[in-house]
């Protein structure tokens, strides 16, 4: 089934240590996001890629990263992780058009001690 | 700026019932979408349903529909004969920002439904 993956899908880091999270897709779509999502609230986009073209939001704070080698994978890197990067991390893909749905994968839950 | 606003952060329902889930928006553009995704406790998120803003006919998918509202900015989410499996946070979205489909999300219903 065409899908997207992420992993790990739960990750346990220490403060001020890197990580990467991973994402992978196999419906070839050519946009690719990643979300950020606290307890209890709502994603909030990070950035997306639109083919190789990277897009940051504003406020998204630099010691987040992302890599997108091909059109398969993705990658989020927290460059020196904070208590306050503790979330769940979403990744999402969908065809660029604003009327296509975005396909989400199960996320990565991020623990930083 | 756009803006989506859900001003309940959780309901319950009797299962087999009828509850309806509130969502305004804020936006300057013409052309634009508005999705309803749902989110089940520790599983991905899915698309419940969606709207395009030019289209008058309120969206339906089986048991959902919306109730459209373009000039008050209102896109209410009703399920009928609610399920178990319904159970879950329910994100009331906006499409902005081009042909990219960025989405900017409420901060979601949590709803239960009991058995």
């Amino acid at each position: 089934d065409a899908m997207v993956i992420q992993n790990p899908r739960y990750q346990v880091t220490q403060f001020g240590k890197p990580v990467t999270l991973s994402c992978s897709q196999t419906l070839n779509h050519n946009v690719m996001y990643w979300y950020q999502q606290k307890s209890s609230q709502a994603p909030k986009l990070l950035f997306h890629y639109y083919d190789k073209d990277f897009n940051n939001e504003a406020d998204t704070p630099d010691n987040f990263q992302s890599r997108r080698p091909n059109t398969s994978f993705c990658f989020l890197d927290i460059r020196s992780p904070g208590l306050g990067d503790a979330a769940m991390y979403l990744c999402a893909t969908s065809r660029a058009s604003k009327s296509n749905e975005q396909f989400f994968g199960p996320g990565t839950r991020l623990t930083v001690l | 700026a756009q803006t989506v606003t859900q001003s309940q952060p959780e309901m319950s329902v009797q299962e087999a019932e009828t509850v309806t889930l509130s969502c305004t928006y804020d936006t300057s553009e013409n052309n634009y979408y508005l999705f309803w995704y749902k989110q089940p406790p520790s599983r991905q998120m899915i698309l419940v349903i969606r709207q395009e803003a030019y289209k008058q006919q309120n969206a339906t998918e089986n048991r959902f529909s919306v109730n459209f509202q373009k000039a008050a900015k209102s896109f209410s989410l009703k399920i009928s004969d609610s399920q178990l499996g319904d159970t879950a946070m329910y994100f009331c979205a906006l499409n902005y920002g081009g042909s990219q489909g960025n989405l900017i999300f409420g901060k979601g219903t949590k709803l239960s439904v009991k058995p």
